[in-house]
């Protein structure tokens, strides 16, 4: 089955310090993993996505398919980056999305 | 660019009654668009997904006849909510591919259905 586990409900960090979402993944063909980000009272934007390989915001996040993971990774988190991430995986033939729970991260001053 | 649209953004009807919710694309053509439910505090279900001119393909446990969806054009679709009831309510997304259904999905801001 299908399934993208994010553990943590609430990440919380001080400002500057390194951050870690972790998202693992259950797929049995090649998926294609994205980062979704929330801000407060805004709508659903994508982060990043595996296969582009960059950097957005600071934010990297490394497909690891014998540990079936995508951790997000930032290594000084800022106070704007306090939002709700998810983690996302598409069936590659549907382009359908199958979310993680999400995981709200709060930096702190 | 890549923008898309919800009207109402929120709407409070009576048990019974029936609510439309539009998702428009309005800088690109959409052939497929996603509808999403999401209760508070929790993740974005997938309910169904709609491509332009055909019927929408329902996700296992979603009622096709309570949730209609119609994508008559490639910038609009909508969700009718038919008599809705309090459990109906919730916040309805939606989202939208350009012209492959892989493309990346670009959301609207969502809809929040209150039911009395």
């Amino acid at each position: 089955a299908q399934r993208v586990t994010q553990p943590e409900k609430l990440l919380s960090v001080f400002k500057g310090a390194p951050v870690e979402l972790k998202c693992n993944y259950s797929y049995s063909g090649s998926p294609e993993l994205f980062w979704y980000v929330q801000y407060s009272r805004q709508r659903l934007q994508l982060l990043l996505r595996h296969i582009s390989r960059e950097s957005i915001k600071g934010f990297t996040a490394d497909l690891n398919k014998g540990e079936t993971s995508f951790h997000l990774k930032k290594p000084f988190a800022q106070e704007e980056d306090s939002a709700m991430y998810y983690c996302a995986l598409s069936s590659s033939n549907t382009g359908k999305l199958i979310f993680g729970q999400g995981t709200t991260l709060q930096v702190k001053p | 660019g890549a923008v898309v649209s919800q009207h109402p953004s929120w709407v409070i009807c009576k048990s019974g009654t029936s609510v439309k919710i539009e998702c428009r694309s309005l800088d690109f053509q959409a052939t497929t668009m996603f509808w999403y439910r999401q209760f508070p505090k929790q993740s974005l279900m997938l309910m169904a997904t709609s491509n332009e001119g055909s019927k929408a393909t329902y996700e296992q446990g979603v009622e096709k006849d309570k949730f209609l969806i119609n994508h008559a054009s490639l910038t609009l679709s909508t969700l009718t909510v038919t008599s809705a009831h309090p459990e109906d309510s919730s916040f309805y997304i939606c989202s939208a591919t350009g012209t492959s259904g892989t493309d990346t999905q670009y959301f609207g801001p969502g809809t929040r259905l209150t039911v009395l």
